[in-house]
């Protein structure tokens, strides 16, 4: 069966400081990757997706960038981090355009 | 580009009562999907119901049906005999290969 792992589950950053969350995914192959991010309050926000490696498209232009090094691994970074970064961050794949998306556990970013 | 807007940012109902969340969306496409999901207070996002464009049946999935009507762009679910573990952030979502997601309705169950 397939599964979603992501972390870390918690982090603590300072200001100014670099950023690298990870997912993998088991089970499939070529999946489609995503990463999201939750705002308290909010919705959930799409940063950027993959359809393939080395394939990535950006949602929200800002100091984030993502990699897909490997088919199945999916990498959010920053190498300054601000205030606003905080929040809770999805990873999710999915099999196909018309195939649920199934996410990973979260990670929790507080940049202080 | 697309949006999806759920204009309830609470509701609440009554343990065994029926409750219809709202979502409408905007897109130029024809196919494409649409999602309710669930987010329990535990964050782990659970797929509630799924429907095809294309398709004019609604879908349903025991006490969760929705209300798909393509011309309004409007995508309503319906949860009928609720129940406390019902409680939680709702978001509806609207997917061609990206999935555009709502900014959520919390649902709080009265017992």
């Amino acid at each position: 069966s397939q599964t979603i792992h992501q972390w870390p589950a918690t982090l603590v950053q300072p200001v100014g400081s670099p950023l690298s969350l990870e997912c993998t995914v088991e089970g499939t192959s070529n999946p489609n990757l995503y990463w999201y991010r939750q705002a308290a309050g909010r919705g959930l926000q799409l940063l950027f997706y993959s359809v393939g490696i080395g394939q990535i498209s950006s949602e929200v232009p800002q100091n984030l960038s993502a990699s897909r090094p490997q088919d199945r691994q999916f990498i959010l970074s920053s190498k300054k981090l601000l205030l606003s970064d905080s929040g809770f961050y999805l990873c999710a794949w999915r099999a196909g355009v018309p195939g649920e998306l199934f996410f990973g556990e979260g990670s929790r970013l507080t940049v202080l | 580009a697309q949006t999806v807007t759920q204009s309830q940012p609470e509701m609440s109902v009554q343990e065994a009562e029926t409750v219809t969340l709202s979502c409408t969306y905007d897109t130029s496409e024809s196919d494409y999907y649409l999602f309710w999901y669930k987010q329990p207070p535990s964050r782990q996002m659970i797929l509630v119901i799924r429907q095809e464009a294309y398709k004019q049946q609604n879908a349903t999935e025991n006490r969760f049906s929705v209300n798909f009507q393509k011309a309004a762009k409007s995508f309503s679910l319906k949860i009928s005999d609720s129940q406390l573990g019902d409680a939680a952030m709702y978001f509806c979502a609207y997917s061609e290969d990206k999935i555009i997601f709502g900014k959520g309705t919390r649902l709080h169950i009265l017992p």
